[in-house]
C-alpha cells in the first residue's frame, strides 16, 4: 500500500524548535519530488516547502524561509522538516505530500502547536 | 505574490451540477489541480492538469482552465460530494493554493 506517515508533532513554546518526519512506503521513494503542506485550525491549505528527488533543490514559502529546513534520506525513505524560531502562526497540521501530477498522495498529518 | 481566488461557499441541490471557480492572473497559462477535503481527513486529488481525473475519481468530476479562470464541475452532485475544495497551481518555484470553497449539498 502506498503510504505516507507523519510523526513528531507536539506542543512547543514560541521561539522553540521541532522536527517533524514523514515515512514513505509502498513506492520507490527516491523517484518522487515531495512537499510539506500545512493547515492552521479552521483555515485553508498552505504550501510550505518542496524538495527534489535527490534533495539538491529545495524551495520554501516566504512565511518559513530562513526558519525551516526541509531534507530527505532516500536510504531511509524519509522526509524531515526542521522548524526553528517557531511562532504562534506556525500552529497547524503538517502534511507531507507526494508530487506526481499534482499532490497525489498525502499523509494523515501531524499537529504542531506553538503556545506558551 | 501570486494569488488564487475562490468563492467561500457554493450550494447545490442533489443531482444538480455544481461549479466552483478559481481565478488568477493568466491562470490558463499553467496547469491547475483540484483537491477535495472532508472534515477530519487529508486532501484528495480529484483533478490534475486542468481536466484529468486520477484513478478512482468518479466521472462526474471534471475541470477546465482558460484565460484567468479554472473551473471544477461536479455533475449529478451527490451528498457525499459535500466537502471543501481547493485549487492549486505552480508559480515560479512556489505552490499556490486557493482559499478553498465549501460545497454544501442540500
Amino acid at each position: 500500500e502506498v503510504q505516507l506517515v507523519e510523526s513528531g508533532g507536539g506542543l512547543v513554546q514560541p521561539g522553540g524548535s521541532l522536527r517533524v518526519s514523514c515515512a514513505a512506503s509502498g513506492f520507490t521513494f527516491s523517484h518522487y519530488e515531495m512537499n510539506w503542506v500545512r493547515q492552521a485550525p479552521g483555515r485553508g491549505l498552505e504550501w510550505v516547502s518542496y524538495i527534489s528527488t535527490s534533495g539538491s533543490t529545495i524551495y520554501y514559502a516566504d512565511s518559513v524561509k530562513g526558519r525551516f529546513t526541509f531534507s530527505r534520506d532516500n536510504a531511509k525513505n524519509s522526509l524531515y522538516l526542521q522548524m526553528n524560531s517557531l511562532r504562534a502562526e506556525d500552529t497547524a497540521v503538517y502534511y507531507c505530500a507526494r508530487r506526481r501530477e499534482g499532490f497525489d498522495i498525502w499523509g494523515q498529518g501531524t499537529m504542531v502547536t506553538v503556545s506558551s | 505574490s501570486y494569488e488564487l481566488t475562490q468563492p467561500p461557499s457554493v450550494s447545490v441541490s442533489p443531482g444538480q451540477t455544481a461549479s466552483i471557480t478559481c481565478s488568477g492572473d493568466k491562470l490558463g497559462d499553467t496547469y491547475v489541480c483540484w483537491y477535495q477535503q472532508k472534515p477530519g481527513q487529508s486532501p484528495v486529488l480529484v483533478i490534475y492538469q486542468d481536466s484529468k481525473r486520477p484513478s478512482g475519481i468518479p466521472e462526474r468530476f471534471s475541470g477546465s482552465n482558460s484565460g484567468n479562470t479554472a473551473t471544477l464541475t461536479i455533475s449529478g452532485t451527490q451528498a457525499m460530494d459535500a466537502a471543501d475544495y481547493y485549487c492549486q497551481a505552480w508559480d515560479s518555484n512556489t505552490v499556490v493554493f486557493g482559499g478553498g470553497t465549501k460545497l454544501t449539498v442540500l
